[in-house]
């Protein structure tokens, strides 16, 4: 199962866009990247999740480049609740066996 | 419609005893996932049920642990006899398999088990 890499922690200020990338350089050829939110005492809540390109809802934007080894969360204009940690994960959702394999995401701080 | 739900929020047990965690998926996801974090430590699977049949249960971490989903609605995770080490934050998460949608697990709030 491919493991990814993040920064441990980040901050930023508010109305800033921030950008989180995590590297997943062995990902498998069916291989999705998921992206989820948690915050203290709380359990994860998902994001986004893409497999190639680009890939944006209400909340955020992923950005895949074509060799897929790595991929950037785009949050645009964060406010001091999305002070959380967000984590990269890579699988295949179509295998019966899927499950979630969690890094130790990055803890965002977002300043006012 | 309601999320995920777990109970208790809470439980402090001392080593040896027993302790059963419950979770109620969303109505009609067949996919239960039960997670685990041990303090200062990653998020770790532990099973997957769909629908009521164990699908994978390689994250169990020993015999003591025993998770069960009779009917294949809500499923109860017993640790018996508890220690110390299985104290930590443990996670229940659903999800419906949709063809063309992304597969999103959603996770309830956890609950928080302190072995003492």
């Amino acid at each position: 199962l491919a493991k990814t890499t993040q920064p441990i922690s980040m901050d930023s200020y508010e109305g800033q866009e921030v950008n989180i990338t995590c590297s997943h350089n062995n990902i498998a050829t069916n291989d999705y990247i998921t992206w989820y939110q948690q915050f203290p005492s709380q359990g994860p809540r998902f994001i986004i999740q893409g497999y190639k390109t680009k890939v944006t809802n209400e909340v955020a934007s992923l950005f895949i480049p074509a060799d897929r080894k790595s991929s950037t969360l785009s949050l645009p204009r964060v406010s001091l609740s999305d002070t959380a940690v967000y984590y990269c994960l890579v699988g295949d959702p179509m295998d019966s066996n899927y499950q979630l394999i969690w890094g130790a995401g990055t803890k965002l701080i977002i300043k006012p | 419609e309601a999320g995920v739900t777990q109970f208790p929020s809470h439980s402090v047990i001392e080593k040896g005893q027993t302790v059963t965690l419950r979770c109620d998926p969303i109505s009609g996801h067949d996919n239960l996932y039960w997670y685990r974090r041990v303090m200062g430590k990653e998020i770790k699977f532990l099973l997957h049920f769909v629908k009521e049949s164990k699908q994978d249960e390689s994250g169990m971490p020993n015999n003591r642990f025993l998770a069960e989903r009779t009917g294949g609605t809500y499923s109860t995770l017993k640790v018996q006899p508890a220690e110390l080490e299985d104290s930590g934050v443990y996670f229940c998460a659903s999800s419906q398999v949709i063809s063309g949608s992304s597969h999103e697990q959603f996770f309830g709030p956890g609950t928080r088990l302190t072995v003492l």
